[in-house]
């Protein structure tokens, strides 16, 4: 079956535009998280939803950093007045249930200029 | 401050031989610990996993292995092959059962594995 896809899969940006990353779960998945990879890091933890909800959104490093998933499926992650150290690899997992195996997407590189 | 440690950035061995990629943690709050295997451009992929219940966990080529009083485990592949020519992630969780949804990733380490 279709796995977990992002979308785009690159975008370049200009500091202080507005961005948003794409998530799209494997279907039936109620779980759905976010993560940052920094170049020589790994990933970290951002956001995570059950359903439509945000159950936990402790890893956002700031209000500029914002996530929906309006009909618990698709995700948005939106980044307003990026900055240059927003530029990362943006993960996004799903799993059938919290607690289960997450599976993860391709990742999203953004490189804010 | 690292919660998940893996000291080695890369390890080199040869087809047919073994490779054991090391893990260390602090958070003494973990209790579950997974492996994943990422290619150039691809997202991290499932490996294998163990609970804290447990000190050794086998899928074919694949074990892990968990020493809790070390806060220590190892992911063992037996024989290596060029297809496993990958960065490895060490994560854990802190609740049992399954995959918890926050996991704390080490640094990975890059295998290769030479014909």
């Amino acid at each position: 079956g279709a796995g977990v896809s992002q979308t785009p899969s690159n975008k370049v940006t200009e500091k202080g535009k507005y961005v948003e990353l794409r998530c799209d779960p494997i279907s039936g998945h109620t779980a759905l998280y976010w993560y940052r990879q920094s170049l020589g890091q790994g990933p970290e933890f951002l956001i995570y939803f059950q359903g439509t909800g945000a159950a936990d959104d402790s890893g956002l490093p700031n209000d500029r950093f914002f996530a929906v998933r309006p009909e618990g499926s698709v995700s948005t992650l939106k980044i307003q007045r990026t900055e240059r150290g927003d530029s990362a690899v943006y993960l996004c997992a799903s799993s059938l249930r919290q607690y289960e195996t997450q599976y993860f997407g391709p990742g999203t590189r953004l490189l804010v200029l | 401050d690292q919660q998940v440690k893996q000291n080695s950035p890369s390890l080199s061995v040869q087809e047919g031989r073994i490779s054991i990629l090391n893990c260390d943690y602090t958070n003494s709050m973990f209790d579950y610990f997974l492996w994943y295997k990422k290619y150039p451009a691809e997202g991290p992929t499932f490996l294998i996993s163990i609970s804290s219940i447990k000190d050794k966990n086998e899928d074919g080529r694949f074990t892990v292995f968990l020493n809790k009083s070390a806060k220590h485990l190892s992911l063992h592949i037996v024989p290596s092959q060029p297809g496993d020519s990958a960065v490895y992630f060490c994560a854990a969780s802190g609740h049992s059962g399954g995959s918890n949804y926050k996991l704390t990733f080490g640094k990975g380490t890059l295998l290769t594995v030479n014909p």
